[in-house]
């Protein structure tokens, strides 16, 4: 069983809809981070967050807003999708943001 | 800025055959190198990582050897199996552990029985 779960594991939304993501850890973890993945391209960093802080956020359109209430839970708020967002939605954690990363099973998104 | 750039895929072999999958990066300093392992349906692994210069990382029969000179860190595997399929991805990270990483696009390996 991985120590990051994400649900759910596949999402079908239209363009005017709003959902969200949730990725839990159960590692003790202090930093989480959303990545996407797309078909064919590199898996690229979204938003990273340190003991419940945004550090980082590589120029990720705002129909994507990251939530992090606790160490442990780590949303992404989704609305107004394009259908160029489809695609793999990876969580992961780290101890410290110089540790290796324990990674979800990914969110399968589809936008119509 | 930093980037990864690996080998294409797929890569189709046979059962115990020899895997190269090439990787080369670009970035200043000196930077640790990781490979991870993504089998299907699932998140990604850390499969094995090296944080200097002529370090070799190795896990579960593979290997890499950080290549400073040639910015390099080729993964390499004497005997593939059926159940190595998945895609495999080159990253780096400025942090000498790994956080915030940069991937390579990924290459997906098929091992035939």
């Amino acid at each position: 069983e991985t120590g990051v779960t994400q649900t759910p594991r596949h999402l079908v939304m239209g363009m005017t809809n709003k959902k969200s993501l949730k990725c839990e850890q159960h590692l003790g973890h202090n930093a989480m981070y959303w990545y996407k993945q797309s078909a064919k391209k590199p898996l690229e960093l979204m938003f990273v967050y340190s003991l419940e802080e945004r550090v980082e956020n590589n120029s990720v359109p705002s129909r994507f807003s990251p939530e992090c209430p606790n160490s442990s839970h780590l949303f992404l708020h989704l609305h107004t999708l394009q259908p160029e967002d489809s695609a793999l939605y990876l969580c992961a954690s780290s101890q410290g943001i110089n540790s290796p990363l324990h990674f979800g099973n990914g969110t399968r998104l589809t936008v119509t | 800025g930093d980037s990864v750039t690996q080998m294409e895929g797929p890569v189709t072999l046979s059962e115990e055959a020899f895997l190269t999958i090439n990787c080369t990066y670009t970035a200043t300093g000196y930077p640790s190198l990781f490979w991870y392992v993504q089998y299907p349906g699932e998140g990604l692994q850390l499969l094995l990582k090296a944080t200097k210069a002529d370090d070799k990382g190795s896990n579960k029969g593979f290997e890499a050897t950080y290549r400073k000179e040639t910015t390099s860190f080729h993964l390499e595997k004497g005997s593939v199996q059926v159940s190595d399929s998945a895609v495999y991805f080159c990253a780096l990270s400025r942090n000498n552990q790994g956080g915030k990483l940069i991937f390579g696009q990924g290459t997906e390996l098929s091992v035939k029985p």
